[in-house]
């Protein structure tokens, strides 16, 4: 079958760092995107990893090991703003599959 | 403003009848797609669309239709809905099927009693 892990709950304090972790199981593996989903809200894209390596943007970096089927987010210098649910997913051929989600708790 | 559109946005219907959800998108993209949002579950793919008249079945396809009659247009259709299709639905669409980021609508909550 095919899924994907990750924590689904993480606390941390504002201004400090965050790791989310996320492995995965799937037939196909073409990338790991990461999303970010607010409170009612609709998810919206963060960061697309197709290669082994970090890739950077801004205060988020995201991380892929295909040979460990690993990846993760890694948020800096958090903001209470980034009080979110945070999913990995799979680009599958042309399907994305999806982790079923990690809450970001922010403590002022 | 380049978006995805979803409605209605909320929907409370009972057991049996027909009701369509319309999602259209103004990016020119060739890809779009249905997904269910339920807790504890992320989200599941229920079909996709690579380009007008091509649809194909994600993991959840049992219980809805779609059609792919214009490119800017992805309709979702429950011919007959259940209480178990109580979710959230998001429409998506990329510039295709290849491309890594999908742009979300802002959602429709359906409740079926």
């Amino acid at each position: 079958g095919q899924s994907l892990e990750q924590p689904s709950e993480v606390t941390a304090v504002e201004g400090a760092i965050v790791q989310i972790n996320c492995t995965y199981q799937t037939s196909g593996f073409y990338g790991l995107s990461w999303y970010q989903q607010h409170d009612g809200g609709a998810p919206t894209f963060l960061s697309y990893n197709a290669l082994d390596g970090l890739e950077e943007t801004g205060r988020f970096s995201s991380f892929l090991s295909r040979s460990d089927s690993y990846g993760y987010l890694l948020l800096q210098e958090l903001q209470m703003k980034d009080s979110a649910s945070y999913f990995c997913a799979v680009k599958d051929n042309y399907q994305l599959i999806w982790g079923a989600g990690t809450k970001l708790i922010i403590k002022p | 403003e380049a978006q995805v559109t979803q409605n209605p946005r909320y929907l409370i219907t009972v057991t049996g009848k027909k009701l369509t959800v319309t999602c259209s998108q103004n990016m020119n993209h060739e890809y779009m797609s249905w997904y269910r949002q339920d807790p504890g579950l992320g989200l599941r793919q229920i079909y996709y669309s690579m380009n007008v008249e091509v649809t194909d079945k994600g993991d959840v396809p049992e219980g809805y239709k779609v059609s792919r009659k214009e490119k800017r247009n992805f309709p979702l259709i429950l011919e007959s809905p259940s209480p178990n299709q109580t979710s959230l639905y998001f429409c998506a669409s990329s510039f295709s099927g290849d491309s890594y980021e999908q742009y979300f609508g802002p959602g429709t909550r359906l409740t079926v009693t």
